[in-house]
């Protein structure tokens, strides 16, 4: 089916390690999103990208790093691990013209540091 | 910049009850769209409506409406006659820009439905 794809669904990290999210969509979506969501809480931007090798922060990008190397990947990077960035990680995609459905959001990455 | 206020953090209502969802934004864009999404026990985000700013039409799908007004910067969302399966976390998300991109999300309402 068409859509966002995360992976992995879940992880437990210790501090200080590193990994990458996995994020591709192929509905040839322009915006591409990553977003965090603690407990309780509603999501706030961590990075986004309109376009292939374009990035900007977004209102959370401490600790983070992006890239988009294609129309279809956006990859979240992880460096140095810290129990704050303990979180369900979303990632999402959506045109930069009018379109009937807004965001598509992938199923999510919960992400444990310890 | 962007704002999106959800004042009540969690509602409690027994099946069949109505129950609305209040959502406030703040925005200096006269161009802009809102957004409600539904969060499950399941995780996943679910899409239910997206209006633009130039459209205050109230909005009705099912047992599902939305009522839109500038005038008090307000986007509230309506379930009637509520079911179990509409127990989740809503969410009120408002664009960052002119065409629905970057969405500020309110931090949520938590919705029970007892039977």
């Amino acid at each position: 089916n068409a859509g966002v794809t995360q992976t992995p669904k879940f992880r437990i990290l210790k501090i200080g390690q590193s990994m990458t999210l996995q994020c591709a969509q192929d509905m040839n979506h322009n915006y591409m999103y990553w977003y965090r969501q603690d407990p309780g809480m509603g999501l706030k931007l961590i990075y986004y990208s309109v376009g292939a090798g374009i990035t900007d922060k977004g209102e959370v990008p401490n600790g983070y790093n992006v890239s988009r190397s294609t129309t279809e990947d956006f990859p979240l990077r992880l460096e140095l691990a810290a129990p704050s960035q303990t979180s369900v990680y979303f990632c999402a995609s959506s045109y930069s013209l009018e379109g009937p459905y807004g965001y598509t959001f992938g199923s999510g990455t919960r992400l444990t540091v310890v | 910049a962007q704002k999106v206020t959800q004042a009540q953090t969690e509602i409690s209502v027994v099946e069949k009850e109505d129950v609305t969802l209040d959502c406030v934004y703040e925005t200096r864009d006269t161009t802009y769209y809102l957004f409600w999404y539904k969060q499950p026990p399941s995780g996943e985000l679910v899409f239910l409506i997206r209006r633009n700013s130039f459209d205050e039409q109230n909005e009705i799908s099912g047992r599902y409406s939305w009522n839109f007004q500038k005038s008090t910067s307000s986007f509230n969302f309506t379930i009637t006659a509520s079911q179990v399966v509409d127990s989740a976390v809503y969410f009120c998300a408002l664009s960052e820009d002119g065409y629905g991109n970057k969405l500020v999300f309110g931090a949520g309402t938590i919705l029970r439905v007892k039977s």
